[in-house]
């Protein structure tokens, strides 16, 4: 079936660079998109979201690009901290879906001081 | 309350017996999500609430699983005759009206299950 799915598994940077995290999608349905911060014994945590309308999307430290037409999802962490290692996950919500969430792999980002 | 709250928060059982999970979720959270996590994997959907009714039960792995919810409050996952392949972390969310501000989709810390 459709699924979301994670190119690394394992991202390592060096404090104060900045971070990339990708997804790839593959339900041309979904219609909103989310990432998550799981830090280890905790539930995920909401970073960043973006509906498809749209395809970049600011906060603070962070930024979510979509690219529709190759179905990619992408998470920029400027300046990274060590307080942003975690696993991250993007997540895809289809239209009518009653909010259930379709979540990818994850990826570890480590940061080295 | 404040959060999500799950329990216990770390289940050890025998194969074979019936274990039950608990999540409370945010007080007025209409909907309530139940999702599994393998041990560095993502999260796997289960059953979604909306009040007490149960309109997406897709994602119940067998028969040996089931969920209820009681008062638009506090729900049950129960998982009968347990298997080593059950082992996992199982997470609970809750959020305001579906359809609106998935921001709102809160997760507990989980209950981790070891099947032994």
């Amino acid at each position: 079936g459709e699924s979301v799915g994670l190119h690394l598994p394992t991202l390592s940077v060096q404090e104060g660079d900045n971070s990339i995290i990708n997804c790839a999608y593959s339900n041309s349905a979904s219609d909103y998109f989310i990432w998550y911060k799981q830090e280890s014994g905790k539930g995920p945590q909401f970073i960043i979201d973006i509906r498809s309308n749209m395809d970049k999307r600011q906060g603070q430290r962070v930024t979510v690009l979509l690219n529709k037409t190759v179905k990619h999802l992408s998470l920029q962490i400027a300046a990274t901290q060590p307080g942003d290692s975690a696993v991250y996950f993007c997540a895809e919500n289809m239209a009518g879906g009653g909010n259930k969430l379709t979540f990818g792999t994850g990826t570890q980002l480590k940061v080295e001081l | 309350g404040a959060g999500v709250s799950q329990s216990p928060s770390n289940k050890v059982t025998e194969k074979g017996k019936d274990v039950e999970l608990r999540c409370d979720p945010i007080s007025g959270h209409t909907a309530l999500y139940w999702y599994r996590q393998r041990l560095g994997q993502g999260l796997e959907f289960l059953i979604y609430f909306q009040g007490n009714s149960a309109p997406d039960k897709s994602g119940l792995p067998s028969d040996r699983f089931s969920a209820e919810r009681t008062g638009e409050s506090v729900s049950t996952l129960t998982i009968q005759r347990t298997q080593q392949e059950d082992s996992a972390v199982y997470l609970c969310a809750s959020s305001s009206v579906p359809g609106q501000d998935l921001y709102g989709y809160t997760f507990g810390s989980g209950t981790r299950l070891t099947v032994v």
